[in-house]
């Protein structure tokens, strides 16, 4: 079994809807992640949470909003979608102990906003 | 300017080396990772660096590290079909609490 799920995997919707991207991580890790992915743009942090009362807006955090419900679950909602939130959106954890914090990435959530 | 640059397409044929090169500007940075992304599938982490080493060396991948020029290579020897894939470059960013900061990423096109 997958280390770090998401669902759903692919998503379509409409402006002005409320979606919510969920990521489960059977890993153990505190520190969770979330980051969309733009062509030619790479990936680009949206929130972050180091442990279940510990969330921080990352680089693009307008527009979205997170909820760290258990150390193993972090969502990702979008109040009111825009056409221009259509991404792939990847959910990441990592250890958050000393040495290279390898982050462990989910298989991402490809969402289209029409 | 951007934190982490690299070129966008890199096309070589089966057997050959293949260079990958990426640039940083946070000076701080501990960690520099390179992540591969094959078509349909997350991030996976391919190797890493500590800022404190100037080469590393894994089996076919080869990372090189120059600080002064912020400047950071990702060779792969002997590249082979299934080394098709996007590669990022990445540095983590102190200031978002260890959260990875990425290139654009670069499509390795492996040509039979």
């Amino acid at each position: 079994d997958a280390d770090v799920t998401q669902t759903p995997r692919n998503r379509i919707t409409k402006t002005g809807k409320r979606i919510m991207l969920e990521c489960s991580q059977t890993k153990g890790h505190d520190r969770m992640y979330w980051y969309r992915q733009d062509p030619g743009l790479g990936l680009r942090l949206i929130y972050y949470s180091f442990d279940v009362k510990d969330i921080n807006k990352g680089e693009i955090s307008d527009g979205y909003s997170v909820s760290r419900q258990a150390q193993a679950k972090f969502s990702l909602s979008l109040e009111s979608a825009i056409p221009n939130q259509t991404a792939l959106y990847f959910c990441a954890t990592s250890e958050g102990t000393s040495g290279s914090d390898e982050q462990f990435f989910g298989p991402g959530t490809r969402l289209t906003v029409l | 300017g951007e934190d982490v640059e690299q070129s966008l397409f890199l096309s070589v044929r089966e057997g050959d080396s293949s260079v990958i090169n990426c640039t940083y500007t946070d000076s701080s940075s501990t960690y520099l990772y390179w992540y591969k992304q094959e078509p349909g599938a997350g991030l996976q982490l391919l190797t890493y660096i500590f800022s404190n080493m100037d080469m590393k060396q894994d089996q076919r991948l080869t990372v090189l590290l120059n600080k002064k020029d912020k400047h950071l290579s990702l060779r792969i020897a002997d590249t082979q079909t299934g080394d098709s894939a996007i590669y990022f470059c990445a540095e983590v960013k102190e200031q978002a609490g260890t959260a990875l900061i990425f290139g654009k990423g670069t499509t390795l096109s492996v040509s039979s």
